[in-house]
């Protein structure tokens, strides 16, 4: 099983749409989780941090599920540059960053 | 805002060569990080590096590597004698430690072997 999983998609959505990602990790013992944005050909960004939780960013919202062992992000009113891939990110108990495959998101006008 | 930099931006080179890829960390960073990512793949850790010495390094990270510090403000790897297998782009991160889990990327050194 792979550890971190995502839909690769493409998810391609219209401006002003809501849509969701999902991920799952396989190791229970992960302590940190985060989502970054990869546009084409460039580096990962960090989007947002993942807390137990729940938390918010503008139109931005991650969720955590521990007992499942799966996280989601929610983007709403969806602009054209969210036009991205979204990798999931896990940390088990050093510091290294352990990544989903991505899922694609394009929003077209 | 302060960035990861890192040079140079595309290196291409004969199976057999040594390269080298140069990071300019985040001033007060004191935690160091290589990745790499395949085309088409998802991005791999290779390897961990503080207080000049490596933290943690992935299978991939094998005696054909290293990385060092070789003085403030540079951060390098070194691939001694690179395989078709070496192409992908090479992202180093770094972070502080203030927020522990936060690495900052830079814009990556794509590596074609030929």
């Amino acid at each position: 099983r792979k550890e971190v999983e995502q839909d690769p998609g493409p998810f391609n959505v219209p401006e002003g749409a809501t849509v969701a990602f999902n991920c799952t990790y396989s190791n229970s013992a992960s302590q940190s989780f985060f989502w970054y944005r990869q546009d084409c050909r460039k580096e990962p960004k960090l989007l947002m941090s993942v807390y137990s939780s729940g938390n918010e960013d503008g139109r931005f919202t991650a969720q955590l599920n521990r007992a499942s062992q799966y996280i989601s992000l929610l983007i709403r009113d969806s602009k054209l540059s969210d036009s991205a891939t979204y990798l999931c990110v896990v940390i088990y108990n050093t510091d290294k960053l352990i990544f989903g495959t991505g899922t694609r998101l394009q929003v077209f006008p | 805002e302060p960035e990861v930099t890192q040079t140079p931006s595309h290196q291409v080179t004969q199976m057999g060569q040594e390269v080298i890829l140069r990071c300019v960390p985040i001033s007060n960073h004191l935690y160091f990080y290589w990745y790499r990512q395949i085309l088409g793949q998802k991005v791999e850790f290779l390897v961990s590096f503080y207080n000049n010495e490596i933290s943690e390094k992935s299978e991939i990270f094998d005696d054909q590597f290293s990385v060092e510090r070789p003085d403030g403000s540079n951060f390098t790897l070194k691939i001694r004698s690179t395989k078709l297998e070496d192409s992908a782009m090479y992202f180093c991160a770094s972070r502080g430690q203030l927020k522990p889990y936060e690495q900052y990327f830079g814009p990556g050194t794509r590596l074609t072997v030929t």
